[in-house]
């Protein structure tokens, strides 16, 4: 079947513009999280939806980042006014719950920002 | 959410064991310890998850000891394929909503 979806697979934008990314998690699962890893770094949890909310957003590094789900299913996660240190690969992840259980992780998208 | 130490890398050849230990001396009763494997340029993949003592599947195992203080994935008989990063993480409990804390990780070079 099909895995989690990620796009754009790339991005390159300039400072201060917005981006949105895009994750298409795997049907039915209710669990979605959205991670970024920089350049030779380990992953970097930023949030995580059980449905349609957010119980923690923890991880967002400030308060440029936002993301939303919607229908239980769809998640953006959008940048705002980006900075150069924002230029890392955004993972998707999706799971039947949240809980101790397997992550699938899409594709991610590689955000250059110049 | 319990801080994981493992090496940095490794090096083995084709065909043999390979044994890699994490250390999680904070690890709290509700964490399980998972391990994930990443290739360049993708996501990170499942390839096993424990509580305690020993856990198999067709991939790996998982040794846990009776503190839960570290664990070993062990992987049997590697080939050049297996040459990715492994993560140790820590965590995934309902009260944190099994978000992942992911570690530097151990790239693995399998060499022929």
């Amino acid at each position: 079947g099909a895995g989690v979806s990620q796009s754009p697979s790339n991005k390159v934008t300039e400072k201060g513009k917005d981006v949105e990314l895009r994750c298409d998690p795997i049907s039915g699962h209710t669990a979605l999280y959205w991670y970024r890893q920089s350049l030779g770094q380990g992953l970097e949890f930023l949030i995580y939806f059980q449905g349609n909310s957010a119980p923690d957003k923890s991880g967002l590094p400030s308060d440029r980042f936002s993301a939303e789900r919607t229908g239980g299913s769809v998640s953006t996660l959008t940048i705002q006014r980006t900075q150069q240190e924002d230029s890392a690969v955004y993972l998707c992840a999706s799971s039947f719950f949240s809980g101790p259980n397997e992550q699938f992780f899409g594709p991610g998208t590689r955000l250059t920002v110049l | 959410l319990a801080k994981t130490t493992q090496p940095i890398s490794m090096d083995s050849y084709e065909g043999q064991e390979v044994n890699i230990t994490c250390s999680h001396n904070n690890i709290a009763t509700n964490d399980y310890i998972t391990w994930y494997q990443q290739f360049p340029s993708q996501g990170p993949r499942f390839i096993i998850q424990g509580y305690k003592t020993k856990v198999t599947n067709e991939v790996a195992s998982l040794f846990i000891p009776a503190d839960r203080k570290s664990s070993t994935l062990s992987l049997p008989r590697v080939s050049l394929s297996d040459t990715a990063v492994y993560y140790c993480l820590v965590g995934g409990d309902y009260n944190q909503g099994g978000k992942l804390i992911f570690g530097q990780g151990t790239e693995l070079s399998v060499k022929p």
